[in-house]
């Protein structure tokens, strides 16, 4: 079925070094690749989303790219800062299914 | 517009309860997405309708769950009875359209006994 695994599961940087989150897909129609971060007691909130026909997308400190050969995407975050602790979840839409998968998560701690 | 609501914000009950959760998603949105989320499991989607109808409800647990959506401003998740494993936060998610952003509600934290 349907599967996405996210790597690491936690991740320590310091202030102001960057982060980089990995997330590998199984299902090879999946064509909608959105990250969510989801800070403690509250809910999943969009960060950046890619599409299939596009390899890379940058917001200021947040970018995303997508191979899809090797169906794997990942989420960069430089310049990091204490506020960006929290979990990120990586997920995927199957243009089969409509549903979006979402990875396991990785909780990101970022040392002042 | 207010966002995504859900009530309640806490729910406790002893187990063999009925439970109901409710959701009203953000006007105009025709997609709309029941979620759990534990420890053990992460995010796992339970059903989600297109304008009204139950399109994939593959991720339902058990007989136990059911969700209904009668109109385009409101949805339930009913599980009954409820058991103690059925502890977790249930967000609901709406979107316009099946591949753009989905707008979590703040979410119900149920608390089986």
């Amino acid at each position: 079925g349907e599967n996405v695994e996210q790597h690491p599961s936690t991740l320590s940087v310091q202030e102001g070094d960057s982060a980089v989150i990995k997330c590998t897909y199984s299902d090879s129609a999946s064509n909608y690749f959105p990250w969510y971060k989801q800070e403690l007691g509250k809910r999943p909130q969009l960060i950046i989303d890619i599409r299939s026909n596009v390899g890379e997308k940058k917001d200021q400190r947040i970018a995303v790219t997508l191979n899809k050969t090797a169906k794997h995407f990942s989420l960069h975050i430089t310049e990091t800062q204490p506020e960006d602790s929290a979990v990120y979840f990586c997920a995927s839409t199957s243009s089969n299914t409509g549903k979006l998968i979402f990875g396991q998560g990785t909780t990101l701690q970022v040392k002042p | 517009d207010a966002g995504v609501i859900q009530s309640p914000r806490h729910e406790v009950t002893e187990m063999g309860q009925e439970v109901t959760l409710r959701c009203k998603p953000i006007s105009g949105h025709d997609y709309l997405f029941w979620y759990r989320q534990t420890m053990m499991r992460g995010l796992e989607l339970l059903i989600y309708f297109n304008n009204n109808v139950p399109i994939d409800d593959s991720g339902m647990p058990e007989d136990r769950f059911s969700a209904k959506m009668p109109n385009a401003s409101f949805s339930t998740l009913k599980i009954q009875p409820s058991e103690p494993r059925d502890s977790a936060v249930y967000f609901c998610a709406s979107s316009q359209g099946r591949f753009y952003e989905q707008y979590f509600g703040p979410g119900t934290r149920l608390t089986v006994t």
